[in-house]
Parts: C-alpha cells; structure tokens; sequence
C-alpha cells in the first residue's frame, strides 16, 4: 500500500462547477500537507499549503486537513477552463521530504 | 535567478550511455531536492541537499545514480550506465530551508533512453 493514495481520474466538469480532490495517507507522522498544480510539461506548482488540521482558504481555492480520518481535500470553486491540470497531493512529517500521490487530472470544460 | 532553472530540457541518449542533468536552484535557497516523476505518476523522492551535503539520499535507486552540489548553489544529477527504465522527467526543487519546507521546482529535464 502507497503511503499516500490519490484517485488519479480523470476528471472532467463544466465550467463554473465546484470541484472536490482528495487524497488518503497512511503515516500518522505527517504534518505538512500540500496541493500542487502540474500543467503539461511543467513542473508543480504551488497552490497551498497547510500545517496540521484545519482548513485554509485562498481566492476559489479551499484545503481541509483531517488528520483523525487521515483525508485532505482540495476544492475548487468556479472552476475555469484554466483549471485544467494535474493537481497533486504532498505530504510531509518533516521538512526534508515530500511524499506525493500520483496526481488526479482535471479537465474543465467551457 | 526567478525561478529554478533545469538544463536541458529534453535528453537522448542511447542504452549504456552516461548523462548529467543541471539544476539552478533560486538564489539564497539553501535546501535542494531532486525528484523523478514517471509518466501518470507523482514525483518520487531521489535525494536531498541542505548546502554543499547531502542530507538524505534514500531514494537513489541503486549505485548508477549520484548528485553533486558542491558550492551549495548549482547541482548536478549523474546517471552511470542509462538503462531504458531510468527514463522519465527529473524534477529539482529548492526551498528557503527555514522548515515547513515549500518546495519550488522547475520544469524539469526530459531523459529519454533509447
């Protein structure tokens, strides 16, 4: 078993949907979890980050962190064709070493 | 520079063959990691720097894989001996290395072995 698992999609919804992502892990030891944003042949990109449980909001963007239920969730309002992009998971317990899922594709159609 | 800049962008080479893959970390950033991510797949840890050392180096596949930063800015990844399976995109990153790390990549080199 992966110590991060991420349903890889893909996913495809209209534009203007609300958009849910998640991951699952299975190290107790994380603290530092991630969202990153991969468009086609570039490198991620930072979206947000969060320290322990809780949850963060920036723009259309929310991630929640439940460390009881091992489950962080990204979620994405008003989506935009721009949207459209690997998004990836990351975790870490320290801050040396990012584990990451294996990414879930979003298309956001007009 | 403004960003972490990777050379070259795409790589050949044949079976056997040895090859070097450059990164540019950010100026001031002190922490640098290396990443290699397969096509569908999330990046996959290889090797950490903080300064000229390597702190963890526990993704390393096997001995064909070395990194080098030895100025504590640029860094180099070397692959001995290419095999077809080593090919994949290598991803470094660099981060303030203050803790709570945020990591910021760039766009990756391309390896493709033949």
């Amino acid at each position: 078993q992966k110590e991060v698992e991420q349903d890889p999609g893909p996913l495809s919804v209209p534009e203007g949907a609300i958009v849910s992502l998640n991951c699952t892990y299975s190290n107790s030891a994380f603290q530092y979890f991630m969202w990153y944003r991969q468009y086609s042949r570039k490198g991620p990109e930072l979206l947000m980050y969060t320290y322990s449980s809780g949850n963060k909001e920036d723009g259309r963007f929310t991630a929640q962190v439940d460390k009881s239920s091992k489950y962080i969730s990204l979620f994405i309002r008003d989506s935009q064709p721009s949207d459209s992009a690997t998004y990836l998971c990351a975790m870490s317990a320290r801050t040396d070493k990012l584990i990451f899922g294996t990414g879930t594709r979003l298309q956001v159609f007009p | 520079g403004a960003g972490v800049s990777q050379t070259p962008s795409n790589k050949v080479t044949e079976k056997g063959k040895y090859v070097e893959l450059r990164c540019d970390p950010i100026s001031g950033h002190t922490a640098l990691y290396w990443y290699r991510q397969s096509l569908g797949q999330g990046p996959e840890f290889l090797i950490y720097f903080q300064g000229t050392g390597a702190a963890d180096d526990s993704g390393l596949p096997n001995d064909r894989f070395f990194a080098v930063r030895p100025e504590g800015s640029v860094s180099t990844l070397k692959i001995q001996r290419t095999e077809r399976g080593d090919s994949a995109v290598y991803l470094c990153a660099s981060s303030s290395g203050q803790g709570g790390e945020k990591l910021f990549f760039g766009s990756g080199t391309q390896l493709s072995v033949l």
